[in-house]
């Protein structure tokens, strides 16, 4: 079983629509990432969380340290918005920015208009 | 946050020949992070590269087919050699930033083999 689980894998929303994707993990963390990928490959950091509630834009971020669980919700969805999201945890024990980063296998969003 | 150039974004190559991967960051940082994400897949961290020491690679990675170079604290390579068309992937450089966001990545090496 991967320590960290996303889903869904695959997510096609009508533009203006509130996108929920999940998270979770099985391992204690020192906090979360949520990443975006976009088709040629770059990734761009969103949000790095340890507890609560974090929000950019149209954009939130959640996490339930106790049952291991984060959600990155999208609000007034766009197509823009259409890339690979991507869950990681930074492994508790480990170094900060070091070798214990875990990475979900991606939520692969298109948002059509 | 650090700003991260990597080049080349793209590249097909001939199986058997090496290819290099830049990547300049805008402010000097202590570790760089290696990773390839083969077609479909998520990030696998390949090596840390440290400058002034060798690289750390991770299991399954070794410094003759992934050498690295950490000449500076702004600017590593890595190297693809003699390679194989499993090698097809996107290579990413990493640097932890700190602050909200923790990590800055670069925009990514699509690298096909031939």
């Amino acid at each position: 079983k991967n320590e960290v689980e996303q889903s869904p894998q695959n997510l096609t929303a009508q533009e203006g629509e509130f996108i929920t994707i999940n998270c979770s993990y099985s391992v204690g963390i020192s906090a979360l990432h949520w990443l975006q990928q976009h088709p040629g490959g770059g990734i761009v950091s969103l949000f790095m969380l340890s507890s609560g509630k974090k929000k950019h834009g149209r954009l939130i971020a959640t996490i339930n340290i106790q049952e291991k669980h984060s959600s990155l919700h999208i609000t007034a969805s766009h197509p823009r918005d259409s890339a690979v999201y991507i869950c990681a945890v930074f492994k508790r024990g480990g170094m900060e920015y070091g070798n214990k980063l875990v990475f979900g296998a991606g939520t692969i969003l298109r948002v059509k208009s | 946050s650090a700003v991260i150039s990597q080049k080349p974004s793209r590249d097909i190559c001939q199986r058997g020949t090496s290819l290099t991967i830049q990547c300049q960051v805008d402010s000097q940082v202590t570790m760089m992070f290696w990773y390839r994400q083969q077609p479909g897949q998520s990030l696998t961290l390949i090596a840390t590269a440290n400058q002034g020491s060798e690289a750390t690679y991770e299991s399954g990675f070794v410094i003759d087919k992934f050498p690295i170079s950490r000449p500076n604290l702004t600017f590593s390579t890595l190297t693809v050699s003699n390679m194989s068309p499993e090698d097809s992937s996107i290579y990413l450089c990493s640097v932890g930033t700190g602050g909200s966001y923790g990590y800055t990545f670069g925009s990514g090496t699509r690298l096909t083999v031939v």
